[in-house]
């Protein structure tokens, strides 16, 4: 099935501070989608982004799904911004399609 | 408020006793997901369904079971067989294959 790697795997930043959070993949897929986990374990859609750019206030995202990779910024950085960051993409083909697979996460911490 | 609802959010088990997780959504989605979370992993995709009546396995499925007599609720029963089935249990749904939507998650202990 479909690869998902997320780096770093841990980031330690102060508040104020940019950061980039990247998500390689292994396939063809037919979206990506990138959470935020809060530490009460609720996962919040940040966006839905098979392709392209988007942004939303501090938070923008770009995939470039020729080169199977996605990166999720993250400026002016805030103690709420805090915890776990996961890309999950939904696979094209084989024992992947359909079926939205995880990275294994980048751990945030934002320290004030 | 549209949304994903999952009861209980903590859960006792006993050795060799079946336990049954609920989810509930409003958001009038044809597909539902359960995925479970192992501590510092990411989710794991047990069953899914498409659509009421109809459910295929993900890739953990073993030990556990699910049902889709309603469009609106999914209910993953935890088997005696599952022999590890300490979790974070997330259900979610989505049109189609478009956005997945989460709910708050059951957290599954075995005393």
């Amino acid at each position: 099935g479909i690869q998902v790697e997320q780096s770093p795997p841990d980031l330690i930043l102060q508040e104020g501070a940019n950061s980039t959070l990247r998500c390689n993949f292994s396939d063809s897929v037919n979206n990506l989608q990138w959470f935020h986990q809060n530490p009460w374990g609720q996962l919040i859609n940040l966006f839905y982004i098979p392709s392209g750019t988007k942004q939303n206030g501090r938070l923008s995202a770009t995939t470039v799904a020729t080169e199977r990779y996605s990166l999720l910024y993250i400026s002016s950085s805030q103690t709420t911004d805090s915890g776990v960051y996961f890309c999950a993409v939904l696979g094209y083909r084989g024992t992947s399609y359909g079926k939205l697979t995880f990275g294994q996460g980048t751990i945030l911490t934002v320290h004030p | 408020d549209g949304g994903i609802t999952q009861s209980p959010k903590y859960l006792f088990r006993k050795e060799g006793q079946n336990v049954t997780l609920s989810c509930e959504q409003n958001l009038n989605h044809d597909a539902m997901y359960w995925y479970r979370q192992d501590p510092g992993q990411g989710l794991r995709l047990i069953y899914y369904s498409q659509i009421v009546n109809d459910f295929q396995k993900g890739d953990i499925a073993e030990g556990y079971s699910v049902s889709r007599e309603k469009k609106e609720s999914f209910p993953l029963t935890v088997t005696s067989a599952q022999k590890n089935p300490t979790a974070f249990y997330l259900c979610a749904s989505s049109i189609a294959e478009e956005t997945q939507y989460f709910g708050p998650g059951t957290r599954l202990l075995v005393l």
